[in-house]
């Protein structure tokens, strides 16, 4: 079974300060892993995924297999950081395109 | 992002009504899904389709029928609506690793 945990449901954060959106995962084989954002009154966008390993909008994330994460991470919040972000996982191997999400934290930027 | 497009945008229905939430897209993707949005619990899948006429389901299929007679259209029924699918309906497809929502329905169960 896959999962992914992200264990917080809130973050929030002044403008400038650095941010840290945390995520989790069990899959017992090698996964891709995915950051969704939702802005609001938006629908649900990809951010960024793990294969890649590109920066959009000043955000990265890397994948630590020996702690099974993919923690999202930018230096420098922006109020219009402010959304909620969903990490989502997807096994390997053959034609499986499902995606398993995590519940979501919802991010605010104070300025 | 405008290729895939769902309707209606919002829905007000009685408790043990059928309702149907329709899912369409201009690309031809193959992968469709359909996803529930609920606070506390994130995106949960019902169904997903890999081609025409090829249906499967989710985590939280109970309460919830899809058919898939056409690869562009992919609607959600609800046989008999209960309170507890009051919930922000995401209609997805993808392509190349990504999918691509839709702008979601908001449906509420009385």
């Amino acid at each position: 079974a896959q999962r992914v945990t992200q264990p917080e449901k809130l973050l929030s954060v002044f403008k400038g300060a650095p941010v840290e959106l945390k995520c989790n995962y069990s899959y017992s084989g090698s996964p891709e892993l995915f950051w969704y954002v939702q802005y609001s009154r938006q629908r649900l966008q990809l951010l960024l995924r793990h294969i890649s390993r590109e920066s959009i909008k000043g955000f990265t994330a890397d994948l630590n297999k020996g702690e099974t994460s993919f923690h999202l991470k930018k230096p420098f919040a922006q109020e219009e950081d402010s959304a909620m972000y969903y990490c989502a996982l997807r096994g390997s191997g053959g034609s499986n395109y499902k995606l398993t999400f995590g519940k979501g934290t919802l991010l605010t930027v104070n300025p | 992002d405008a290729g895939i497009t769902q309707s209606p945008r919002y829905k007000i229905t009685e408790t043990g009504r059928q309702v149907t939430l329709m899912c369409h897209q201009t690309w031809s993707h193959s992968y469709m899904f359909w996803y529930r949005q609920d606070l506390g619990h994130g995106l949960r899948l019902i169904y997903y389709s890999a081609a025409a006429d090829i249906t499967d389901k989710g985590e939280v299929p109970d309460g919830y029928v899809v058919s898939r007679s056409k690869t562009e259209n992919f609607p959600l029924t609800l046989e008999s609506a209960t309170r507890s699918q009051t919930s922000v309906y995401f209609c997805a497809s993808i392509q190349a690793d990504t999918q691509y929502f839709g702008p979601g329905t908001r449906l509420t169960v009385l």
